[in-house]
């Protein structure tokens, strides 16, 4: 079965800790999002990538980064810049960054801070 | 500012009746809507989507209604079900514009009671 793949479902990080989210997808689509959802509020972009080796900032990237070394990877750093980190992460991929086909999602990771 | 809004954060329905979810948009570019659903710790699911080519779509039981002029969209569920109980997020963007620019409403929780 195609789809996406998050983990962990539930991290926790120690204040000044760096965490990685893990986001892979075997859907060949070639863009991929990462949000962030906090409770009541809809889905915030935090970066984005329309091909490997590319990605774009959204419009929440301050104190996050990201990679994408393969097609199907998009690892979300996690920073000790990013001062209010607990919220529920979302990785999504499409076929294209300009497709109208919609976006998959993946189950989501819970980042809660110790 | 919120380009999309979803007014209603939540909406009680009793089984067999109509639900009519609505979001509104200032955004007058915006050109292609979308409708996902998410149920509690899972990511969202792909619904239903329109572009302003056309005032309606229906698939099942569900259907979205365009008024470009009132910049308003609408999900009706007829019948609902109980298993239709989750978060209704809505999502605009231009017509093959970028994904990185889908803009997101931040949801109207639909409980439909047995």
């Amino acid at each position: 079965d195609g789809g996406i793949t998050q983990s962990p479902k539930y991290l926790f990080r120690k204040e000044g800790q760096n965490v990685t989210l893990s986001c892979e997808q075997n859907l060949n689509h070639d863009a991929m999002y990462w949000y962030r959802q906090d409770p009541g509020q809809g889905l915030r972009l935090i970066y984005y990538s329309q091909i490997v080796n590319d990605f774009q900032k959204g419009d929440i990237a301050e104190g996050y980064s990201v990679s994408r070394e393969k097609k199907e990877s998009f690892p979300l750093t996690v920073t000790s810049a990013q001062k209010n980190p607990t919220a529920f992460y979302l990785c999504a991929s499409s076929t294209s960054e300009y497709s109208n086909q919609p976006q998959h999602f993946g189950d989501g990771t819970r980042l809660s801070i110790l | 500012d919120q380009q999309v809004k979803q007014n209603s954060p939540s909406l009680s329905v009793q089984e067999g009746r109509i639900s009519i979810l609505n979001c509104d948009y200032t955004n007058s570019m915006f050109d292609y809507f979308l409708w996902y659903k998410k149920y509690p710790a899972e990511g969202p699911t792909f619904l239903i989507s329109i572009s302003s080519i056309k005032d309606k779509n229906e698939d099942g039981r569900f259907t979205v209604f365009l008024n470009k002029s009132a910049k308003h969209l609408s999900l009706h569920i007829v019948p609902s079900q109980p298993g239709d109980s989750a978060v209704y997020f809505c999502a605009a963007k231009r017509n093959g514009g970028s994904q990185g620019n889908l803009i997101f409403g931040k949801g109207t929780k639909l409980s439909v009671k047995p």
